[in-house]
């Protein structure tokens, strides 16, 4: 099992700018999760899902979009990027069977 | 809504002494939590979790938390400090009720080890 998959590892915007961060798992979870991390905040959710074609805001949604059509799949698009954004995001699959959530190794963001 | 609060953004130790690292929640009805461990540039990996069932829960790497409902706490411990310990901790809360994948997280705690 590759667990959870994040592309790209690093990636430069400028303001206005869009793009899509992938995620995948290949273990079969429902429950998927976008976080953001920012120093001395924590991780802080931007948005989830309990099943394809499922999905719900976090804490911190405004500026981004979710979708999920398949299982495997959970791509976070940022729709016109702003400095606010920089950050690492990491993504996260959840087992339902007890609620362990495994992270992808994140992606770190930079706009300028 | 549940929250969690972890007292000390930074703490120091030395190798071989106790590791103390709080947590306290907020819930209003039964919590699921976990401490994670994020080594630099890294994703988290779970340390522990408690989800109702024996209070006292022992994770990985020597780690262990008690869940205690009268203080909302569930501090982390470690009885001797590593070097390879130094890594940032956090303290995590869900309830039975949410989904799971609205776990919400605490700020961090920076663990550091001196020689």
């Amino acid at each position: 099992n590759a667990g959870v998959t994040q592309t790209p590892k690093f990636q430069v915007l400028k303001t206005g700018q869009s793009m899509t961060l992938q995620c995948a798992q290949d273990m079969n979870h429902e429950y998927m999760s976008w976080y953001r991390q920012d120093p001395g905040m924590g991780l802080r959710l931007i948005h989830y899902s309990v099943g394809a074609g499922i999905t719900d805001q976090g804490e911190v949604p405004n500026g981004y979009n979710v979708s999920r059509s398949t299982t495997e799949d959970f791509p976070l698009r940022l729709l016109s990027a702003a400095p606010s954004q920089t950050s690492v995001y990491f993504c996260a699959s959840i087992s339902h069977r007890n609620n362990e959530q495994f992270f992808g190794p994140g992606t770190r963001l930079t706009v300028l | 809504a549940q929250s969690v609060t972890q007292l000390g953004s930074h703490v120091s130790v030395s190798e071989g002494a106790l590791v103390l690292l709080r947590c306290n929640y907020s819930s209003s009805v039964p919590p699921y939590l976990f401490w994670y461990v994020q080594y630099p540039n890294q994703g988290l990996q779970l340390l522990l979790k408690y989800t109702s069932a024996a209070t006292l829960v022992k994770g990985i790497n020597g780690f262990e938390a008690e869940f205690k409902k009268s203080e909302t706490s569930f501090h982390l411990t470690k009885p001797s400090a590593h070097m390879s310990d130094a890594a940032e901790y956090f303290c995590a809360v869900t309830t039975i009720y949410s989904s799971a994948s609205k776990i919400i997280f605490g700020s961090g705690t920076r663990l550091s080890i001196r020689p």
